[in-house]
């Protein structure tokens, strides 16, 4: 069981509330990233990150924007959130050092935007 | 266009039963090949992953095969068990980058029957 945690699980707002996703892992991990899955679908990187203060868009489009100001901590922020944002919302974390990469994923998040 | 497509999208099974899923990609230049677990609720967690120079990798009751020459995978699962069922996604690495992009497959929906 991967060290990374999301909050909260699960999320049921009403159009254009702000709201932030947390995002953290005690992996000391590099890189981390976020991504986005509506059911039955693919995987879409929506945001990444190498380390502090390193923040890039990823492949889909997102609304949404993140920062990275401690190692463990990558949030998720929607300003105004909007019933097309509903998704499940996947943060991973992932070592540089390691020679076979690979991505812990947390548990998601689960939003509903109404 | 960099693509990675499974097969069947779902599988019913009855517990006991072997089965073997599919996954086809047309990612080049190619890196690695993963296959994960998720579960209904979570995140994906990695079973297996497998370079260029690997035909075959087990992970105990899970094989994933790699012909890198046709690119194709396959994970076979033997004696399922109930708590197999959840989605198995394949995901492919390239080399094209710093980042290693991932190309994440929709899944196989496995459920495993009493």
């Amino acid at each position: 069981e991967a060290d990374i945690y999301q909050t909260p699980r699960y999320l049921v707002i009403g159009t254009g509330k702000k709201i932030t996703l947390e995002c953290s892992q005690t992996m000391g991990h590099d890189k981390m990233y976020w991504y986005q899955q509506d059911p039955g679908m693919e995987l879409h990187l929506i945001h990444y990150s190498y380390g502090v203060n390193s923040t890039e868009k990823g492949d889909l489009s997102s609304e949404s924007t993140v920062s990275r100001i401690r190692t463990e901590h990558f949030p998720l922020t929607l300003e105004s959130a909007r019933p097309s944002h509903t998704s499940q919302y996947l943060c991973a974390s992932s070592a540089k050092k390691e020679a076979q990469e690979t991505q812990y994923f947390g548990p998601g998040t689960r939003l509903l935007v109404l | 266009k960099n693509q990675v497509e499974q097969s069947p999208q779902s599988l019913i099974i009855l517990e006991g039963k072997n089965c073997t899923l599919q996954c086809n990609y047309t990612v080049s230049p190619f890196s690695n090949l993963r296959w994960y677990k998720q579960d209904t609720g979570r995140g994906p967690v990695s079973l297996t992953i497998m370079t260029f120079s690997e035909n075959t990798k087990s992970n105990g009751r899970y094989t994933a095969t790699l012909d890198a020459d046709t690119k194709q995978s396959s994970l076979h699962i033997t004696a399922s068990q109930l708590s197999d069922s959840a989605s198995y996604i394949c995901v492919v690495s390239d080399r094209g980058s710093t980042l290693g992009r991932l190309y994440f497959g929709r899944g196989t929906q496995l459920t495993v029957w009493p």
